[in-house]
């Protein structure tokens, strides 16, 4: 069955960098979008990057513009997000998910998720 | 930048109906897709493009979408239904996934 790991996640200070890794099981990777989601304490889910399925489209919220890459190795079912120059803001549980849409982007298989703690 | 508006909360008896919605300005242009998390989980996809449901949710879970106003409505609720729901759209102008701030379903 379809299977999303992430990992990675950690306590970093601010200014700092981390790079999560997303495993991918079950499917064939390379066929579908994925994309990063996040989530803050107590907040609700606010998307972060996406990347489609060839690698070469890649969106990002505006709030993370220059400071975070998403990247894809479909040789080793794996997603990937660099996070560089952290804000305290940033901090919050980190999903990797699965897009099936070509047209319509939605998540249909989800990780339990990486915790990033942005914190002196 | 397009916004989602859903109310914080919703109450509803057990084997009631609960209707939760999601605003946006001519939302009836958009796909509408609905996600249920229950405390400590990751998001389940209970409805996606506006009114089809996907494989292993209840049919007690519908969708509607037109004007101003997506709607997932839950029927004979039961407390497994309590959760919160994110409605999700793809906004093609920007290349953004938009979410709406989510509504806390309690049962009573």
């Amino acid at each position: 069955q379809v299977q999303l790991v992430e990992s990675g996640g950690g306590v970093v200070q601010p200014g700092r960098s981390l790079r999560l890794s997303c495993a991918a099981y079950g499917f064939n990777f390379s066929n579908y979008a994925m994309h990063w989601v996040r989530q803050a304490p107590g907040k609700g889910l606010e998307w972060v990057a996406g990347v489609w399925y060839d690698g070469i489209n890649i969106y990002y919220v505006d709030s993370v513009k220059g400071r975070f890459t998403i990247s894809r190795d479909n040789s080793k079912n794996t997603l990937y997000l660099q996070m560089s120059s952290l804000r305290a803001e940033d901090t919050g549980v980190y999903y990797c998910a699965r897009d099936p849409s070509r047209s319509s982007a939605h998540f249909d298989n989800w990780g339990q998720g990486t915790l990033v703690t942005v914190s002196s | 930048s397009y916004v989602l508006t859903q109310p914080p909360s919703v109450s509803v008896a057990p084997g009631q109906t609960a209707k939760i919605t999601c605003g946006g300005n001519n939302i009836e242009i958009y796909t509408v897709h609905w996600l249920q998390q229950k405390p400590g989980q990751a998001p389940v996809l209970v409805m996606h493009y506006d009114s089809d449901r996907p494989s292993g949710i209840p049919k007690r879970f519908s969708g509607s979408n037109s004007g101003n106003t997506a709607t997932l409505t839950i029927s004979r609720v039961g407390a497994g239904d309590e959760a919160d729901y994110y409605c999700q759209v793809w906004d093609s102008s920007d290349h953004h996934v938009v979410f709406g701030g989510g509504t806390k379903l309690t049962v009573l």
